[in-house]
Parts: C-alpha cells; sequence; structure tokens
C-alpha cells in the first residue's frame, strides 16, 4: 500500500518568517494530496488539496506544490502568525483510499 | 449541516474488556474511514469502506480489531480484549465517492484509555 513519509517532525519559526513542510509517497498512482491543519485537542481540518494535473497551488498564505516525478510535495506558508502553531499532516490518495504522514508540529513564535 | 458524529467522545475501560466506538458520517457520503491516533503522534490508518465493496482492513492491527457498516451509513468499530497499548484517539471520517477523492470530514475522535 501507499506509504507517505513527512518532514521534519517539528518546525519552528518566527513570526512572520516562512515554513515548509515535505513529504513524499511511494505509489505513484496516487492522484490527491490533501493537507490537514490539527489544532490541540481538535479534528484535523482540510487547508489545501492538490490534484496530479497540477503542479502549485495558492491560496492566500499557502501555497502547495507537486512534482510527479520525485513523487514528492510540499506545503509552504509565508507570513506565518501564531495561530499557525498546530499539527499539519499531509496525505496521498489514489481511488479514496488516502494515507497520512507522521506530522509536522509547527510552532510559530510571537 | 450535521458534520461526522463520533460516540463516545471519551471511554474508560478496563483491560480485558471489549468496547465498541461507533460513527455516524455524513449523510451522502458513501465512503467512510477509522484511523488511530496515538498521543502526539500521526494518523494511522485502520479501515476503510467505499460503498457497497468490500472493506479495506490491511491497517487492522490484530484480529482484535474488527468494524462493520451496516446500511451503508453508520460504522462500529469493536475492540475486543482491550489492551493498554489501544489506548489512543479513535477517529472517524467520510467523503464523497464521487468525484474521486474527495476531501475528508473528521468527526472529533473518541479517546479510549485502557486502564
Amino acid at each position: 500500500g501507499e506509504n507517505v513519509e513527512q518532514h521534519p517532525s517539528t518546525l519552528s519559526v518566527q513570526e512572520g518568517d516562512s515554513a515548509v513542510i515535505k513529504c513524499t509517497y511511494s505509489d505513484s498512482a496516487s492522484n490527491y494530496f490533501p493537507w490537514y491543519k490539527q489544532e490541540l485537542g481538535k479534528r484535523p481540518q482540510l487547508i489545501i488539496d492538490i490534484r496530479s494535473n497540477v503542479g502549485e497551488k495558492k491560496d492566500q498564505r499557502i501555497a502547495v506544490t507537486l512534482n510527479k516525478t520525485a513523487k514528492h510535495f510540499s506545503l509552504h506558508i509565508t507570513e506565518t502568525q501564531p495561530e499557525d502553531s498546530a499539527v499539519y499532516f499531509c496525505a496521498a490518495s489514489k481511488d479514496n483510499d488516502m494515507r497520512f504522514g507522521a506530522g509536522t508540529r509547527l510552532t510559530v513564535k510571537p | 449541516g450535521a458534520g461526522v458524529s463520533q460516540s463516545p467522545s471519551n471511554k474508560v475501560t478496563e483491560k480485558g474488556k471489549d468496547v465498541e466506538l461507533r460513527c455516524d458520517p455524513i449523510s451522502g457520503h458513501t465512503a467512510l474511514y477509522w484511523y488511530r491516533q496515538s498521543l502526539g503522534q500521526g494518523l494511522e490508518f485502520l479501515i476503510y469502506f467505499q460503498g457497497n465493496s468490500a472493506p479495506d482492513k490491511s491497517g487492522l492491527p490484530s484480529d482484535r480489531f474488527s468494524a462493520e457498516r451496516t446500511g451503508g451509513s453508520v460504522s462500529t468499530l469493536t475492540i475486543q480484549r482491550t489492551q493498554q497499548e489501544d489506548s489512543a484517539v479513535y477517529l472517524c471520517a467520510s467523503s464523497l465517492q464521487a468525484p474521486a477523492n474527495s476531501p475528508l470530514h473528521f468527526g472529533n475522535g473518541t479517546r479510549l484509555t485502557v486502564t
């Protein structure tokens, strides 16, 4: 089955700096790559997703890039704010079969 | 509309007892997933139901774990003879089966503590 690896496991940045989280996947047939944000004690919530027919997608301060050849995708957060502090999960999916990375704990220091 | 509902929200049980965790997906969502999240850890895939197809049980950690989905809606995850290592938050999620690869909507989870 699909194996998703995520790095780093923890990331600390100063407010206003950028944060980058990277993921790799093993199954070349995976074609959907969402990112979820989980705040402490809450459920994971979708923040952005990308499908395999595009290489980049942006939504305000958040962007995702996808390299299908290398089988890796990344989340970029610019102008980070303290409320961005959370655990972020990447995922890869094929035909609705979705597998998650181990998560990145992002801390934004004011 | 109503989101994914899980019950109970918290469950404390003694080692060796059986537990049942319930998930009510969003109406119309035919794909349903169970994940396990240990303290400070990632989302471990357990089982996936897609419509009327046979479920993907490849993530169930042992034969003490089973799940069913009745009538294509409500799902129950059963853990028999619970062990302390079963303590975790069990998250259910649902999504539309079509279009393929629709976003998952998570419930608030059931926090299971085995004493």
